[in-house]
């Protein structure tokens, strides 16, 4: 398996304007969390699905960020409209997780490095 | 949302000697994660531990599991300079599923 795929894994963008991150999960994991990394803030859990269900988006920062997982092998993160201080690294993980599974690590992608101008 | 905090935030030594990392968490979990993250890279899984585990091993790490104090701890044992990375603490609370990560300690190996 080629692991977990981000794209674009650089963006630049002008404030103001829309940006959609990427990332198709591992095949047969069913759950995928979308992470952001900053110096300031370290690494936040913003939102995370089980079975392309959002259950948990208390994380995510204001009504501008949305995700979607419209099936088990690809979810988008967007900002509308972008701002200076969502310049960060956003990472998407998968992982096999239920019960019985006793192996819950999360495989991480490469990232996506965001500046927002 | 931040689970917990980890100990040191920074540190260095020298190739050859063992380097301990702490991370205390809040919540009663199912279990502890150590990860590693080279710079400019994703996170990269170590080791698990579950909430009834004491101690793990893995190569040269060896990690501890405290719960009623919350806390754990990673040694890594005749340190590398490859092994110079940032080390990150992440839990699975009770119940749950989601992965919730401390905020790392950066760690040096001169060589």
């Amino acid at each position: 398996d080629a692991g977990v795929i981000q794209s674009p894994r650089h963006e630049v963008t002008e404030m103001g304007q829309e940006v959609t991150l990427r990332c198709k999960p591992i095949s047969g994991h069913n759950s995928l969390f979308w992470y952001r990394q900053t110096m300031m803030r370290g690494l936040e859990l913003l939102i995370y699905f089980n079975n392309n269900v959002p259950i948990d988006d208390s994380g995510m920062p204001e009504d501008r960020f949305s995700a979607k997982m419209p099936n088990a092998s690809f979810s988008t993160l967007k900002i509308q409209p972008s701002e200076p201080r969502d310049s960060a690294v956003y990472f998407c993980a998968s992982s096999l997780t239920g019960q019985g599974i006793r192996n819950t690590e999360a495989f991480f992608g490469q990232g996506t490095r965001l500046t927002v101008v | 949302s931040q689970q917990g905090e980890e100990d040191p935030q920074a540190l260095s030594i020298q190739e050859g000697e063992n380097a301990t990392m702490n991370c205390s968490y809040k919540t009663s979990i199912n279990n502890l994660q150590w990860y590693r993250q080279n710079s400019g890279r994703g996170l990269v899984h170590l080791i698990l531990i579950r909430s009834n585990e004491r101690e793990k091993h893995s190569g040269r790490l060896r990690v501890t599991l405290d719960t009623s104090k919350k806390s754990s701890s990673l040694l890594i044992t005749a340190s590398r300079a490859a092994d110079t990375a940032s080390y990150f603490c992440a839990t699975v609370d009770r119940g749950a599923q989601k992965l919730v990560f401390g905020q790392g300690t950066r760690l040096t190996i001169n060589p």
